[in-house]
């Protein structure tokens, strides 16, 4: 069936880049996101990639989209101890559903 | 900008006891949906409702029901609570991105915490 995968944890230190990678399985796949949650929040949308693009870059962030391997990534330029959240990839299948992954918490060392 | 409220962002009840959990957006969409977090287990749907007075089962609809009477509006309810019900509950809400399906963009609430004592 469908699904997304991510590891759980990163650290990093403030000024470095971040990398969150993640994996999907339906190549169906119309549009995949990145969402941020910080603590005692909901979801907030970050980015997203249309599923014929191979990069988007908006401000410090880069998505990088690599189709055949099912492998969407997200970089954070110059990571700050703000961008410290948990950080979810999602997958639009076509019909109204969305497919999240487990999250990975992003931990900035100042 | 896109707004969903959820009523409680803390709530605590007891074993037994009927919960409702009301969400509100106000841009008008189409598509509602229940999701509840726990660690390690990411987001998973309970149940979506795509117009009003129509919903659709998720993937653990089990112990939980829901109602959408008018469009901004989606309750869902658990009949019974149950200790295993404990988790952090996300309402979200979307529309289309380009008007093709199965590109809505989810916009989500703060959350709700449940505790079942």
């Amino acid at each position: 069936g469908e699904d997304v995968e991510q590891s759980l944890f990163l650290s990093v230190r403030e000024g470095d880049s971040s990398v969150i990678n993640c994996t999907y399985t339906d190549s169906s796949s119309t549009y995949l996101y990145w969402y941020k949650q910080e603590p005692g929040a909901g979801l907030q949308l970050l980015t997203y990639i249309f599923s014929n693009m191979d990069m988007k870059q908006d401000q410090r962030l880069t998505v990088l989209l690599n189709k055949k391997d099912k492998h969407l990534s997200l970089r954070i330029a110059d990571t700050q101890t703000g961008d410290s959240a948990i950080y979810f990839c999602a997958e639009s299948t076509g019909g109204f559903k969305t497919i999240f992954g487990a999250g990975t918490r992003l931990f900035v060392k100042a | 900008d896109v707004k969903v409220t959820q009523s409680s962002r803390y709530l605590v009840k007891r074993t037994g006891e009927k919960v409702f959990l009301e969400c509100v957006q106000d841009m008008d969409h189409e598509n509602m949906f229940w999701y509840r977090q726990d660690p390690g287990l990411g987001l998973r749907l309970i149940y979506f409702s795509y117009d009003v007075k129509m919903k659709e089962k998720g993937d653990i609809p089990e112990g939980y029901s829901v109602s959408r009477e008018k469009k901004e509006r989606f309750s869902l309810i658990l009949e019974s609570a149950s200790t295993n019900q404990t988790s952090m509950y996300l309402c979200a809400s979307s529309r289309p991105l380009t008007g093709a399906p199965g590109t809505d963009t989810q916009y989500f609430g703060p959350g709700t915490r449940l505790t079942v004592l």
